[in-house]
This record gives structure tokens, sequence and C-alpha cells, in this order.
């Protein structure tokens, strides 16, 4: 695709309920990250793919959190008994490879996430 | 722990002025940094990376500078105008490759 694609854009759910947001990222692109972004903050990490390496998870923020990618394409994120605090735009962004390269990330469009 | 640091307040200023941008980094020295655009409800885009042994880097309107004895990046923009009002972030990639964003600084130029 020309871009990072990212589904459902908004998302609204009740306590307690699970949700999975998907992202469809550049073909070709290796690497593979999620974040999330309360309104008005800046970007947390939450956790990244490289490949077939172990994803990096060190920014989950608790173990209701979790994500898989299929090989180098798309990638679920899963929040399980969502919460409150949990409401954020969930930002999912890929880029060729990670490592010393350099190279810039592309982001999606985000998905809002309401947790009522 | 590392920190990478933005200020928070908006930078308000008039159009035609350069808008001059701060970013601080502690307890790490990144070999590059990045400088992304956010507007209202999008992702961040990329504008710019400048690596460690260059001081300067342009594109177009835009500048970036890196002292890394200063621990410090500056993003201006010259000749402003109201389209370059958006939230600019900066970030670098740690140890272990992860990108680590600043919280942004919201630009709004005046016309």
């Amino acid at each position: 695709g020309a871009g990072v694609s990212q589904s459902p854009s908004n998302k609204v759910t009740e306590k307690g309920k699970d949700v999975e947001l998907r992202c469809d990222p550049i073909s070709g692109h290796t690497a593979l990250y999620w974040y999330r972004q309360r309104l008005g903050q800046g970007l947390e990490f939450l956790i990244y793919f490289q490949g077939n390496s172990a994803p990096d998870k060190s920014g989950l923020p608790s173990d209701r959190f979790s994500a898989e990618r299929t090989g180098e394409s798309v990638s679920t994120l899963t929040i399980q008994r969502t919460q409150q605090e949990d409401s954020a735009v969930y930002l999912c962004a890929s880029s060729l490879e990670s490592g010393g390269a350099g190279n810039e990330q592309f982001f999606g469009p985000g998905t809002r996430l309401t947790v009522l | 722990s590392q920190k990478i640091e933005q200020n928070s307040e908006a930078l308000n200023i008039q159009e035609g002025k350069t808008a001059t941008l701060t970013c601080n980094y502690t307890n790490y020295s990144p070999a590059y940094l990045q400088w992304y655009r956010q507007d209202p409800g999008r992702g961040p885009v990329f504008l710019l990376l400048i690596r460690e042994n260059e001081k300067e880097k342009r594109k177009e309107r835009l500048k970036v500078t890196f002292d890394t004895t200063l621990k410090q990046s500056l993003f201006h923009i010259t000749a402003s105008q109201p389209a370059d009002s958006a939230t600019y972030l900066c970030a670098y990639r740690d140890s272990s490759y992860k990108l680590i964003f600043g919280s942004g600084t919201r630009l709004l130029v005046r016309p």
C-alpha cells in the first residue's frame, strides 16, 4: 500500500471488554512499532518487531497488553479487560530496518480508543 | 534513565519570523536525532535527521543543529508561515534501537 494503515480509526468500548487494533505496515518494512499517545502528551513506546527477532516488549504497561505480528506484515495490538486509563490514540509505525541506519519511521493515522 | 526533553509550552510567533525549538537529552549520546511534525488527529511525519558528526542540516526553510557537548538539538523554521503551525517532536534511537520521542513542542504562527 501507499502508507501505513490502521483500523479501526475509532473504537469506543466498555470497561472490561477486550479490543483488537490492527496495523498494516508499508510493504517491505521489516520494523514495526506501536506507540500510545494520550491527549496532549508525547508518544509512549509500547512494543517493536524487527524481522524474525523476538519483539521488544519493554514498553507494554501491563500484562493486559499484547501484540503479534505475522511475518513482516500485519500486526495486531490486543488490550484485554480495558480500563478507562487505556483511552488514547494508538499509533503504529514501520521502517525499512531498525538499528543504527537512522531510518525514518512512517506512521499510520492511529486508532482513537475510548473506554467508557 | 535516558531522557529527551522538549519545551512543553507552546511557541507563539508572528508570521515571517524564525521559530526555534529546543530538544535536550540526558544520560545517553545518540548517534543521530530525528525531527517529526505532528498535526492534530494525525500521526507524526518525518522531517529531518542529523548525525552526531554533522553540526547542521538544512532542508528548504528548515535547519537543525546538533551540539553533542550541550546534548542539545535546535530546530529552526525560517520565514515561518501559519501552515507551519503544528507540534514538533524530536526523537533518538536508544541502545536497544527503540525510537524514543520527546513530548513535543506546539508551534503557533500568527498571520
